[in-house]
């Protein structure tokens, strides 16, 4: 069965430090991947996906980046911490089938001070 | 762009009884999916239902439902029999046809089960 894993599963930074969030699928083979972030009280925002290594399509203009340097490795960074990324992040994977739902990780909360 | 608006941010129902929650989508395409996910106090998003846009027939699971209205951009979803498992923040959600598209979320209904 597929499985996915976040972590850290908790992280506090303080404003302008560096982050990176990893994300990691288990038991299958060239998964859809996409990054969203839930902030206070609101639904979850798409970020980033990516249907390949190396190919990351942004959603939204803002002070994160994405990488995938392995099929089933998705990685969420940033040079330095604003307060507003601030969120729970959560990594989700599908194959990419036409009804397929997205399978979510347990989620990273972030909280930046 | 797909937006998604769920107009209740909180509803409360007495355990046993029936609620329904509302959703409305704007989209200008005619084939797509959309989705109810439950977020328990866990923050882990578990899928309750999907509905393919050109399936005219409800989908059902178990005690859930939902009123699938196309020409009206409407997708409600109803709990019957309401549990106390079933307090949780439930999100709906659109997706194009593209396989590799991502969700575009609704801000929640957060639904409270009283017992």
């Amino acid at each position: 069965s597929q499985t996915i894993h976040q972590w850290p599963a908790t992280l506090v930074q303080p404003v302008g430090s560096p982050l990176s969030l990893e994300c990691t699928v288990e038991g299958t083979s060239n998964p859809n991947l996409y990054w969203y972030r839930q902030a206070a009280g609101r639904g979850l925002q798409l970020l980033f996906y990516s249907v390949g290594i190396g190919q990351i399509s942004s959603e939204v203009p803002q002070n994160l980046s994405a990488s995938r340097p392995q099929d089933r490795q998705f990685i969420l960074s940033s040079k330095k911490l604003l307060l507003s990324d601030s969120g729970f992040y959560l990594c989700a994977w599908n194959l990419g089938l036409a009804v397929d739902e997205q399978y979510f990780g347990p989620g990273t909360r972030l909280t930046v001070t | 762009a797909q937006t998604v608006t769920q107009s209740q941010p909180e509803m409360s129902v007495q355990e046993a009884e029936t609620v329904t929650l509302s959703c409305t989508y704007d989209t200008s395409e005619s084939d797509y999916y959309l989705f109810w996910y439950k977020q328990p106090p866990s923050r882990q998003m578990i899928l309750v239902i999907r509905q393919e846009a050109y399936k005219q027939q409800n989908a059902t699971e178990n005690r859930f439902s939902v009123n699938f209205q196309k020409a009206a951009k409407s997708f409600s979803l109803k709990i019957s029999d309401s549990q106390l498992g079933d307090a949780a923040m439930y999100f709906c959600a659109y997706r194009s046809s593209g396989g590799a598209d991502g969700l575009t979320f609704g801000k929640g209904t957060h639904l409270i089960i009283q017992p």
